[in-house]
Order: C-alpha cells, then sequence, then structure tokens
C-alpha cells in the first residue's frame, strides 16, 4: 500500500524558515518524481514544487522561486521542502504526492500524503 | 500560466441524480507528444485529493463507472452519474501539461 508522510510543520515568524519532510513506503520511491502541494485556508490548491527521480531536475511556480527548496534522499526514501523567507500567505497545509509520469511527461499526482500544516504568524 | 477555471462554484443535486462539472483552461492543453494532461481529484471531508481521472478520461484505479471524463483543447467536463453520498465533496481540475502546474478553483458537490 502506497503511503506518504508529511511532518515538520507548525508556526513560524513571517521572515522564518521551516523544513518538511514526507516519508514514503509502499512503493519503489527512487523510481519516481515527487511533487508538494499546498491548500490555503480558503482551500485553493497550488503546486509548488517538483523533482525528478533521481533528484537531478526541480521545478517551481514563481510564488516561491528562490525561497523554496525541493530535495530527496531515496536511501531514506524521504522528500523533503526547505522553506524561507516565510510569508503570512504561505500559510497552509502543505501536501506531498507521487506523480506518474507518461513516457517522461507528467501524467498525474496520483497518491497524496494526508498534509502537515505550516501557519505563518507573529 | 495555465489558468483553470471551473464551474460552477457549488453543485446541489438529489442522490440518484446525474452532476456534471466544468474546468476551461486559458491555454491549450495538448501537449507536443500529443496527448494531454488533464487530471480531476475528489477532496472529501477532513482528506487529502484523491485521483480520479487522469489525462482526460482514464478512470485511476478503483475508481467506478459512474465517473468518466471527455474533453480537449481547453474545454473539459467531469461527469457523475446517479450521486452517491460518498460522492460528496470538492472536485478540482488539475492540468500538468504546462509548468507551472495549475489547479481549478474547486466545484462543492452537495446535497439539494
Amino acid at each position: 500500500e502506497v503511503q506518504l508522510v508529511e511532518s515538520g510543520g507548525g508556526l513560524v515568524k513571517p521572515g522564518g524558515s521551516l523544513k518538511l519532510s514526507c516519508a514514503a513506503s509502499g512503493f519503489t520511491f527512487s523510481s519516481y518524481a515527487m511533487s508538494w502541494v499546498r491548500q490555503s485556508p480558503e482551500k485553493r490548491l497550488e503546486w509548488v514544487a517538483e523533482i525528478s527521480s533521481g533528484g537531478s531536475y526541480t521545478y517551481y511556480p514563481d510564488t516561491v522561486t528562490g525561497r523554496f527548496t525541493i530535495s530527496r534522499d531515496n536511501a531514506k526514501n524521504t522528500l523533503y521542502l526547505e522553506m524561507s523567507s516565510l510569508r503570512s500567505e504561505d500559510t497552509a497545509m502543505y501536501y506531498c504526492a507521487r506523480e506518474r509520469r507518461d513516457d517522461g511527461y507528467p501524467l498525474a499526482m496520483d497518491y497524496w500524503g494526508q498534509g502537515t500544516s505550516v501557519t505563518v504568524s507573529s | 500560466d495555465a489558468v483553470m477555471t471551473q464551474t460552477p462554484l457549488s453543485l446541489p443535486v438529489s442522490l440518484g441524480d446525474q452532476a456534471s462539472i466544468s474546468c476551461r483552461s486559458s491555454q491549450s492543453l495538448e501537449n507536443s507528444n500529443g496527448n494531454t494532461y488533464l487530471n480531476w481529484y475528489l477532496q472529501k471531508p477532513g482528506q487529502s485529493p484523491q485521483l480520479l481521472i487522469y489525462r482526460v478520461s482514464n478512470r485511476f484505479s478503483g475508481v467506478l463507472d459512474r465517473f468518466s471524463g471527455s474533453g480537449s483543447g481547453t474545454d473539459f467536463t467531469l461527469k457523475i452519474s446517479r450521486v452517491e453520498a460518498e460522492d460528496l465533496g470538492v472536485y478540482f481540475c488539475l492540468q500538468v501539461t504546462h509548468v507551472p502546474y495549475t489547479f481549478g478553483g474547486g466545484t462543492k458537490l452537495e446535497i439539494k
């Protein structure tokens, strides 16, 4: 059974930093690209980072580029998201998601974790 | 960025009815390989999103045939036939053809 378990969320002040983790099990972690997606308190979903299966390639939207860094440790079956210069608008539930690929192209985020909550407030 | 617009925002239905949700993109979602990477998700209360449909019309593993997806280019539809209580929640479309990947705003399926 595919399982993704996020951790590391919490309350942080504006300008602060936080590192999220996502522990994967039930599949060959090193064979899949992975993403982080966040959901605002208003329930809007936003993709915030993607990393290739081997970790060589990473992608971000403009809203987090330069502030967020996605990484992975395939030996530990763990995905990470380092967040810095946090703003109030980064307040959200953060989900990690596995990606299926279609001949090298992203196909779908097929399994999601239950999320970890991040609140940015003074 | 591909802006995804879902309608309606809220969809009151009676159990057993058919429901239809629209998702429109601001640009074509057909990739250079000829495929269209538009997916549909259901988020039940208190849960994370679960994949229903991928690449416009393909049902994910375990998804019942009451759920069907269609469309092309910029216009897509999710149909749910014979709505059951377990289908209630918020439906989202997601495009992964263009970076950044973008979601629709969601459609809440609720009991009339």
